[in-house]
């Protein structure tokens, strides 16, 4: 089956440097990768995704990057703000097969 | 719409007690997923359902039974609670196998 590893595990940035977050996958027939986020106290929320069929997408501060023949994919937050602190979630899949696997996590903290 | 509800919001055991969590969404997805999540651990699948009338066990089944009797609704349970079972536990849905979940916003459950 399919195996997510997520690094880094904790990541510390202070507000307004960027922050980058990567995600190996397993499975060559995966092609489904959404990014969470999950805020204290709260389930993980969707914040973006991309399918294979594209290298890049972006929404406002928020990017990511896949790259195919190396099996990884990355989220990056550029300009970044307290409220970007949260533990961010990686997964994959192939949408009309498997089940989504998630990665371990990462604990982005933004100092002020 | 709602999107996906859990209750209740918190819940104190003792070891021996038994109790059900109910995870209803309104988005007519198939798919349906119990998670637990443990502090700085990331999410781990305990059962899931792929619609209405059935279930099937994830990484983590023992200790825990869910029926899945309506379409919109997902109920877990716990025969006979013990302290390893102290977590927050996390709903989801999707329409299909590998495409996005949405997730509730949790269920933060202490057994004494």
């Amino acid at each position: 089956g399919e195996n997510v590893e997520q690094h880094p595990s904790t990541l510390s940035v202070q507000e307004g440097d960027s922050a980058v977050i990567k995600c190996t996958y397993s499975d060559s027939a995966s092609n489904y990768f959404p990014w969470y986020k999950q805020e204290l106290g709260k389930g993980p929320q969707l914040i973006i995704d991309i399918r294979s069929n594209v290298g890049e997408k972006k929404d406002q501060r928020i990017a990511v990057t896949l790259n195919k023949t190396a099996k990884h994919f990355s989220l990056h937050i550029t300009e970044t703000q307290p409220e970007d602190s949260a533990v961010y979630f990686c997964a994959a899949s192939q949408q009309a097969g498997n089940m989504l696997t998630f990665g371990g996590g990462t604990r982005l903290m933004v100092k002020p | 719409n709602a999107g996906v509800t859990q209750t209740p919001k918190f819940r104190v055991l003792k070891t021996g007690q038994s109790m059900t969590l109910l995870c209803a969404q309104d988005m007519n997805h198939e798919y349906m997923y119990w998670y637990r999540q443990d502090p700085g651990m990331g999410l781990r699948l305990i059962h899931y359902s792929v619609g209405e009338g059935t279930t099937a066990k994830g990484e983590v089944p023992d200790g825990y039974n869910v029926s899945r009797l309506k379409k919109q609704n997902f109920l877990l349970g716990l025969e006979s609670a013990a302290p390893s079972q102290t977590s927050v536990y996390f709903c989801a849905s999707s329409f299909w196998a590998g495409d996005t979940q949405y997730f509730g916003p949790g269920t933060r459950l202490t057994v004494l």
